[in-house]
């Protein structure tokens, strides 16, 4: 079975852009939770899809969104880029039909968003 | 808010020393997960432990689960270059709007062959 894919792996944008990325779940998996990782806050939850409904949400600004598309692949969107959004953002899927907090999550390889 | 800590931060070895990481929940936890990030990778699970006590063994990694199960710890016995990385416990946890996996800050791990 193919991994978690997502593109792209890496991307510089400057203040005030916005910017998209991409995640393709492993086959069969409905769940896709999203994630920053920075050095300094570790991991952070953005936000969970399940059947294309944002299933939860961390604590993160209204800049910052996504969606899930009905083969379970997910975008989220980030507008008005702003410095401290550079990180590396992760996304992982889950074959839990429940939460994917109870579940193993495959994480992809990350998009490093770097905003200069 | 909800809180998972893990200790310490960072620790060097020497390869052949043993390694341990302790991982404590603010609240009672369903389950909690490992994983392990390797430099410029991305995290990768390793073990889910569900029961109070609950010992899992992993070759020469042992997992542990507090009998009150808000705390847990990942030893290493005999490291190797290869367990270099940043290992990570996870939680579920409600943050008001629904539960998530929560992690904590990590502990990464540097090996001196």
């Amino acid at each position: 079975k193919a991994g978690v894919t997502q593109t792209p792996r890496y991307l510089i944008k400057t203040r005030g852009q916005q910017v998209t990325l991409s995640c393709s779940p492993i086959s069969g998996h409905r769940s896709v939770s999203w994630y920053q990782q920075t050095p300094g806050q570790g991991l952070q939850f953005l936000f969970e899809y399940f059947s294309e409904t944002q299933r939860n949400k961390g604590n993160f600004p209204g800049r910052f969104s996504g969606r899930q598309f009905s083969n379970s692949r997910s975008e989220m969107n980030v507008s008005t880029l702003e410095l401290g959004d550079s990180a590396l953002y992760l996304c992982a899927s889950s074959g839990a039909k429940g939460g994917s907090y109870n579940s193993p999550l495959h994480f992809g390889n990350g998009t490093r968003l770097t905003v200069t | 808010g909800q809180q998972v800590m893990q200790i310490p931060q960072y620790q060097h070895v020497q390869e052949g020393e043993d390694f341990t990481t302790y991982c404590n929940s603010s609240t009672t936890l369903s389950n909690i997960q490992w994983y392990k990030q390797r430099p410029g990778g991305h995290p990768v699970f390793l073990i889910q432990l569900v029961k109070s006590g609950e010992v899992k063994k992993q070759k020469r990694l042992t997992f542990q689960f507090g009998e009150a199960k808000k705390n847990s710890s990942l030893h290493i016995t005999a490291t190797q270059t290869t367990d270099v990385g940043t290992y990570f416990c996870a939680g579920p946890m409600n943050n008001n709007a629904g539960n998530m996996l929560t992690f904590g800050g990590g502990t990464r791990l540097m090996v001196k062959p």
